[in-house]
C-alpha cells in the first residue's frame, strides 16, 4: 500500500459528460501528479501541483483541469468527455516540489470508461 | 519535441540470464526515471537518475544514465520470475517541466 488513495476506482459515464477524480496524497507529501494511461496513447504526464500551486504541465487537454486544495488532496476534472478519454488515471505524490527529484508513490488508479 | 524510445518492447528471458533494456531520448534532459508496472496494477518508482554517469542499483536491477548519448539502460542480472512486469522509462524535458514516457518493455522471465 503506497499510502496514496484515489476515488472512485471505476467510473462509467457517457460522452459529453463531466467527471471528477479525487486523489489523497501520502501523509506529509506536498506534490501531487496526475497521469493518464491508455492503450492508444500509452502513459502520459498530465500535471503537477505542489502545495496548492501548479508546478508542471504536460500533455493535458484544455477540457481537463486540476487543482490541489489546502488539505493537499487533488481533483482532476474532465469535461466534455469523448470516447478517447477512456483510460486509467493515476495520481502520485512526493515530498519534493521538483518534478521527480524524489520517489513518487502511486495510487491504485481510477478506470474511466466513456460510452 | 521530446521523444522517448524504449527497446525492446517485448523481452522473454530465462531465469538466471542477464539482459539490458534501452531508453533513448531526443532532447536535452536532466532527469530520467524508471518505473515498473505489474499486470493490472499501478506504477512503482524504481530509479530517478539526475546526472550524467549516474548509476543506481536495487537488487537485480541497475540503471545508468549517459546524458551525452541521451541514453539510459536498465540492466537485469540473473533474472528471476518475480521480475516479470512492464518497465517504463520517462524523461523530463530540460526546457520545461514536461515529462514523456517510453512505450514500455514487457518482460517475461521463464523458469
Amino acid at each position: 500500500d503506497s499510502g496514496v488513495t484515489q476515488t472512485p476506482k471505476h467510473l462509467i459515464t457517457a460522452t459529453g459528460q463531466r467527471v471528477t477524480l479525487r486523489c489523497s496524497p501520502r501523509s506529509g507529501d506536498l506534490s501531487v501528479y496526475w497521469y493518464q494511461q491508455s492503450l492508444d496513447q500509452g502513459l502520459q504526464f498530465l500535471i503537477q501541483y505542489y502545495n496548492g500551486e501548479e508546478r508542471a504541465k504536460g500533455n493535458i487537454l484544455e477540457r481537463f483541469s486540476a487543482q490541489q486544495f489546502p488539505d493537499l488532496h487533488s481533483e482532476l476534472n474532465l469535461s466534455s468527455l469523448e470516447l478517447g478519454d477512456s483510460a486509467l488515471y493515476f495520481c502520485a505524490s512526493s515530498g519534493s516540489d521538483r518534478l521527480g527529484a524524489d520517489t513518487q508513490y502511486f495510487g491504485p488508479g481510477t478506470r474511466l470508461t466513456v460510452l | 519535441e521530446l521523444k522517448v524510445e524504449q527497446n525492446p518492447l517485448f523481452l522473454s528471458m530465462q531465469e538466471g540470464k542477464n539482459y539490458t533494456i534501452y531508453c533513448n531520448y531526443s532532447t536535452t534532459s536532466d532527469r530520467l526515471y524508471w518505473y515498473r508496472q505489474d499486470p493490472g496494477k499501478s506504477l512503482e518508482s524504481l530509479f530517478v537518475l539526475l546526472s550524467n554517469g549516474a548509476v543506481k542499483q536495487e537488487g537485480r536491477l541497475m540503471a545508468s544514465l549517459d546524458t551525452k548519448a541521451r541514453l539510459s539502460t536498465l540492466h537485469i542480472t540473473a533474472a528471476v520470475h518475480d521480475l516479470s512486469a512492464t518497465y517504463f522509462c520517462a524523461v523530463r524535458s530540460y526546457n520545461n517541466n514536461d515529462m514523456r514516457f517510453g512505450a514500455g518493455t514487457r518482460l517475461t522471465v521463464k523458469p
